[in-house]
């Protein structure tokens, strides 16, 4: 159980447009969704949080207006980078709480966005 | 922000022998907890330990948790060349909320 899925698994682009990453739970309501950036051999940075239903937290730095997320219902979660740079190159990873479980969250297999 | 540093940076050993992965944080935690992550790929929960408990148990792996150190490390036993992989701490606030932090990862190499 506690499936988290992402899709695409890999997405090249060209400079200027717009992409779409879902995270999708599996077989579990997720209450909160989270996005986490992560460029080569470096760790996970939080981009946000996003809870179902309402607006997402972002962390400090991160434009919300640049990447919109919208966690409409509680087994899906969109992350959209707009106006795509070439430095927004990196891999993405979302990762999922249960509703109710506060301790652990279920990692999706991320997202690989290359913009040319 | 990353709460966590871990060392080493890189490790590599030979399999069967034992690898040691340290991390510190710097604020108080609810708990904290390893993940380990393939080359490229999503990131899979191993083990986490409240911050009222010393040491936890999980088949090959055993962590430590020292909170006045603000200290954890990570032992895998008698390792195999498929423990190849990155492998992260990530530490949970104290007063609920579910956010993570994540430390900046050892990589480790088990060659036969």
């Amino acid at each position: 159980g506690a499936v988290v899925s992402q899709h695409p698994s890999r997405v090249i682009c060209k400079s200027g447009t717009s992409v779409k990453i879902e995270c999708r739970s599996l077989d579990f309501q997720a209450t909160t969704m989270f996005w986490y950036r992560q460029f080569p051999k470096q760790s996970l940075m939080l981009m946000a949080t996003s809870n179902e239903g309402s607006k997402a937290t972002y962390e400090q730095g991160v434009e919300k207006d640049k990447f919109l997320i919208n966690h409409a219902s509680l087994t899906l979660s969109t992350l959209t980078v707009t106006s795509a740079h070439p430095e927004d190159s990196s891999f993405y990873i979302c990762s999922a709480s249960q509703r109710g479980g506060q301790e652990t969250q279920y990692f999706g297999p991320g997202t690989r966005l290359l913009v040319l | 922000s990353q709460q966590g540093e871990e060392d080493p940076q890189a490790l590599s050993i030979q399999e069967g022998e034992n690898a040691t992965m340290n991390c510190s944080y710097k604020t108080s935690i609810n708990n904290l907890q390893w993940y380990r992550q393939n080359s490229g790929r999503g990131l899979v929960h191993l083990i986490l330990i409240r911050s009222n408990e010393r040491e936890k148990h999980s088949g090959r792996l055993r962590v430590t948790l020292d909170t006045s150190k603000k200290s954890s490390s990570l032992l895998i036993t008698a390792s195999r060349a498929a423990d190849t992989a990155s492998y992260f701490c990530a530490t949970r606030p104290p007063g609920g909320g579910n956010k993570l932090t994540f430390g900046t990862g050892t990589q480790l190499k088990v060659e036969l």
